[in-house]
């Protein structure tokens, strides 16, 4: 079964500085998806970013990238220019196929992600 | 383009009790999965329906159960409330055959305290 952790339970960064998240991983399937999701205190989770494992190209949206090591199994989230509005809880999560056909997500613990001014 | 709905957004419920929550996907989607979200942890994949079947199961007993409709929308009946059962119940829509990413559209979870 997959398993997915998160060693750090909260991480601080000052105000435009940049902070990384790790995550690793445990799966024996060569294609799958990672995604990372930011979870504010609205509680609504948002999909920050995501790397299909085919791809060695790792992932950019803005001021998010992610450093994917397939081989070390694992998938850190990197921050440039924090924002106070980055402030929130970030999950690590593996799209698992499920033996219907369908997908589910197995999620990690969680870090939570503190912003000074 | 209304995203995931949930209703309700909180609940107080005493051990023993039963409880129904609700869960409208996202226009467009046909599968729901259900998530529990203790506190400080997580969300765990409870079950996904998809076509009003369930398609798969996690590790949850059978005091949880849920049901979907032909629009689509879903519901989370749990019984015989346990104190453990206290958490955020985060409903997820998706496009079963939407490759690659098979996106889940999260909404914004009903909070349920087992007293």
């Amino acid at each position: 079964a997959q398993t997915v952790t998160q060693s750090q339970p909260e991480m601080s960064v000052q105000e435009a500085e940049t902070v990384t998240l790790s995550c690793t991983y445990d799966t024996s399937e060569s294609d799958y998806y990672l995604f990372w999701y930011k979870q504010p205190p609205s509680r609504q989770m948002i999909l920050v970013i995501r790397q299909e494992a085919y791809k060695q190209q790792n992932a950019t949206e803005n001021r998010f990238s992610v450093n994917f090591q397939k081989a070390a199994k694992s998938f850190s989230l990197k921050i440039s220019d924090s924002q106070l509005g980055d402030a929130a809880m970030y999950f690590c999560a593996y799209r698992s196929l499920t033996t219907s056909g369908t997908y589910k997500y197995i999620f990690g613990t969680g870090t939570r992600l503190k912003v000074l001014a | 383009d209304a995203g995931v709905t949930q209703s309700p957004t909180h609940l107080i419920k005493t051990r023993g009790q039963q409880v129904t929550l609700r869960c409208s996907p996202k226009s467009g989607h046909d599968t729901v999965s259900w998530y529990q979200q203790a506190l400080g942890q997580g969300p765990q994949f409870i079950f996904q329906y998809y076509e009003e079947e369930e398609r798969q199961r996690g590790n949850f007993p059978d005091r949880f159960s849920g049901h979907q409709f032909p629009n689509y929308s879903s519901e989370l009946n749990v019984n015989a409330l346990l104190l453990g059962d206290s958490a955020l119940y985060l409903c997820a829509s998706s496009l079963v055959f939407r490759e690659p990413y098979n996106e889940q559209f999260f909404g914004p979870g009903t909070r349920l305290t087992v007293l």
